[in-house]
């Protein structure tokens, strides 16, 4: 079945450093994929997507890019924020009409510090 | 832009009580989903609906039901609260189209004492 995996955190990173979050997928088919952020005590906010190979998704200064050949939909960012702290999920959503649910990653939580 | 609300951010309820969750989306999406979310578990779908009227179980049903009577609305109902039901309860919706992502509400995170 379809599934996502994406790198365990938490990860730390000190303000302005590059950060990478990797996610892989399993999926029949052509997914779309995406990235959601959830900041303390919130719901879950898209971030970025992209429904086909080689397009990129980006937002806020995030990039992420489908790419088929190695079923990978890595997270960046080139410069990291303290506000940036939160916990990232990976999704891809396939199959057709009403079967295509979102499937999730297990969250990777980001902390930034000063 | 898509909204969807819960109708409440926090919410603490007594053992064996009946508890009633609400989800409004106003933007005449199909979809409607109510996940569990809890540390070290990830976000797990407890149930979803198709369309009005319409339900199916999700991965962790027990103990909760659903109720969809109008398109925008969507409740999740816990017939007698337990502690193992306390937890951060994330409502959303989507187009049928799987090139659209899900839009969440904010959140409810249900104590029960």
């Amino acid at each position: 079945g379809n599934s996502v995996t994406q790198m365990e955190g938490p990860v730390t990173l000190s303000e302005e450093a590059f950060l990478t979050i990797n996610c892989t997928y399993t999926a029949t088919g052509y997914p779309s994929l995406f990235w959601y952020v959830q900041y303390p005590g919130e719901g879950l906010q898209l971030l970025l997507k992209a429904t086909k190979a080689d397009d990129k998704g980006s937002n806020k200064g995030f990039e992420a890019t489908y790419r088929k050949e190695t079923t990978s939909f890595h997270l960046e960012k080139g410069s990291v924020q303290v506000s940036d702290s939160a916990v990232y999920f990976c999704a891809l959503r396939s199959g057709s009409g009403n079967t295509g649910k979102l499937i999730f990653g297990q969250g990777t939580t980001l902390q930034v510090k000063p | 832009d898509v909204k969807v609300t819960q109708s409440s951010r926090y919410l603490v309820k007594r053992t064996g009580e009946k508890v009633f969750l609400e989800c409004v989306q106003d933007m005449d999406h199909e979809n409607m989903f109510w996940y569990r979310q809890d540390p070290g578990l990830g976000l797990r779908l407890i149930y979803f609906s198709y369309d009005v009227k319409m339900k199916e179980k999700g991965d962790i049903p027990e103990g909760y039901s659903v109720s969809r009577e109008k398109k925008e609305r969507f409740s999740l109902i816990l017939e007698s609260a337990s502690t193992n039901q306390t937890s951060m309860y994330l409502c959303a919706s989507t187009q049928a189209v799987t090139l659209y992502g899900y839009t969440f509400g904010s959140g409810t995170r249900l104590t029960v004492v």
